[in-house]
C-alpha cells in the first residue's frame, strides 16, 4: 500500500537555527499538509498546499514558517529561526483528488529545540 | 468554541465490552467527517469514514447525526489491541482544513 514518508524522523536542532523538514506524498495525491502536535496535546493543523501554492493556513503559522514542494516529489516545511516551543511532532499528510477524501499521515519528524 | 470537540475520558474498559464516543462539531457546514486512531508517539492513522447513512467496519460503527451536529463512534467485543486514542476528524466542504477533536483515550484492560 502507498505511502506517505518523512525524513528524518529525528532532528534535534539549537534555538534559532533553520530547520526543513522533508516529506514524500502518497504519488497520485494533489492535496498536501502539515500538521504539528505538542506532546501530550492535540494534533493542529499548519498548512495546507494545492496546485503549487498554500490554500489555508493556521495562525500558528507564521513567517517563520514556509513550504515548497520543489521538485514535484518532496513537500518541505521549513522554520527559519526555531523557538523552544517549536519542539514536537510533525506531521505530513496528503490526499487525493475529488470529494473529500481522507488524508494519509508520514510517521512524523520529531522536533526538538535546544 | 472549538470546532471539534471531543471527550477525553479516559475510558477504561474491560476486554469483551462495548465502548461508544461522541464527537460535536461547531460548523453546520461540515461536510467530510472521519474517525482516526492514534497510538502513542505515533502517526494518525484512519480508522473509518463516516457516511451519512451510518457505516460499520467490522467490530466498529460510526454514526453521523447533522441535526445535532455529532458523529459517534461504538466498539464492540473491545480488544486490548483497541487500546488507543481515537481522533475526530471533521471538514468543511468550502475548505481545505480539517479539524481535529483532542482525541479521547481507551485503554482496554484485560
Amino acid at each position: 500500500e502507498p505511502e506517505v514518508t518523512q525524513t528524518p524522523s529525528h532532528q534535534v536542532t539549537q534555538m534559532g537555527q533553520e530547520v526543513i523538514l522533508r516529506c514524500v506524498p502518497i504519488s497520485n495525491h494533489l492535496y498536501f499538509y502539515w500538521y504539528r502536535q505538542i506532546l501530550g496535546q492535540k494534533v493542529e493543523f499548519l498548512v495546507s498546499f494545492y496546485n503549487n501554492e498554500i490554500s489555508e493556513k493556521s495562525e500558528i503559522f507564521d513567517d517563520q514558517f514556509s513550504v515548497e514542494r520543489p521538485d514535484g516529489s518532496n513537500f518541505t516545511l521549513k522554520i527559519r529561526s526555531t523557538k523552544l516551543e517549536d519542539s514536537a511532532m510533525y506531521f505530513c499528510a496528503s490526499r487525493g483528488d475529488g470529494s473529500v477524501g481522507p488524508q494519509h499521515f508520514g510517521d512524523g519528524t520529531r522536533l526538538s529545540i535546544l | 468554541r472549538k470546532e471539534v470537540e471531543q471527550d477525553p475520558g479516559p475510558f477504561n474498559v474491560p476486554e469483551g465490552a462495548t465502548v461508544a464516543f461522541n464527537c460535536t462539531y461547531s460548523n453546520s457546514a461540515s461536510q467530510s467527517f472521519f474517525w482516526y486512531r492514534q497510538d502513542c508517539r505515533k502517526e494518525p492513522k484512519l480508522l473509518m469514514s463516516v457516511y451519512s447513512s451510518g457505516n460499520e467496519d467490522g467490530r466498529f460503527t460510526a454514526q453521523l447525526n447533522r441535526a445535532s451536529q455529532y458523529i459517534s463512534l461504538l466498539i464492540r467485543d473491545s480488544k486490548l489491541s483497541d487500546s488507543a486514542t481515537y481522533l475526530c476528524v471533521v471538514n468543511l466542504n468550502t475548505g481545505n482544513q480539517f479539524y481535529f477533536g483532542t482525541g479521547t483515550s481507551l485503554t482496554v484492560i484485560p
